[in-house]
């Protein structure tokens, strides 16, 4: 089956500080990727797409200059959490899309655990 | 937003009872997915089922889709500990590629 990582798989960090988060396919190209955020006993909320080789789609509510996504390649997604504040703690989790027969399949990474101090 | 609702929000059962949970959604969608997670860890897809199909089975789970209702449902037959997790619909809609996740259904299994 399809694979995809991220990295770290949990962060701490001070407040104001900037985190960058991978995501990464690791035996398929995914043209699509998207960062979901989810916090403690509540569901996923996905916060933007990204599009490789172009702008990143943001969801409402989501601050595009906060949250930096560079999908550079067709295997690597990058979100990075800029000037982080305790409020931004949560667990941060990307799925990578690939086109298959029964349609839009997604894969999901393993989260990363972000915390500010 | 969320699309999708779910039901009940917890769920306590013993080993080797049933469980069953609902899924609402709001608009048309190409598919519908039910995923578990495990505390503080990523998602596991369980079963795909789509638009057209009404019931889909994958071991000791069953889905049914009712798109008139706009609902599904997971059961899950012969509880195990192991079950305990939290479980999530997620729909995609008719077009576009973006998943919309339920509320989420937190299951207990007891030994």
């Amino acid at each position: 089956g399809a694979v995809v990582s991220q990295h770290p798989s949990w962060v701490i960090c001070k407040s104001g500080t900037s985190v960058k988060i991978e995501c990464r396919s690791l035996d398929f190209q995914a043209t699509t990727m998207f960062w979901y955020r989810q916090f403690p006993k509540q569901s996923l909320m996905l916060m933007a797409t990204s599009n490789e080789g172009s702008k990143a789609t943001y969801e409402q509510g989501v601050e595009k200059d906060k949250f930096l996504i560079n999908h550079a390649s067709l295997t690597l997604s990058t979100l990075t959490v800029t000037s982080a504040h305790p409020e931004d703690s949560s667990f941060y989790i990307c799925s990578a899309h690939r086109s298959g027969v029964i349609g839009n399949e997604q894969f999901f990474g393993p989260g990363t655990r972000l915390t500010v101090l | 937003s969320q699309q999708g609702e779910e039901d009940p929000q917890a769920l306590s059962i013993q080993e080797g009872e049933n469980a069953t949970m609902n899924c609402s959604y709001k608009t048309s969608i190409n598919n519908l997915q039910w995923y578990r997670q495990n505390s503080g860890r990523g998602l596991v897809h369980l079963i795909l089922i789509r638009s057209n199909e009404r019931e889909k089975h994958s071991g000791r789970l069953r889905v049914t889709l009712d798109t008139s209702k706009k609902s599904s449902s997971l059961l899950i037959t012969a509880s195990r500990a192991a079950d305990t997790a939290s479980y999530f619909c997620a729909t995609l809609k008719a077009a576009g590629n973006k998943l919309t996740f339920g509320g989420g259904t937190r299951v207990l299994v007891k030994p």
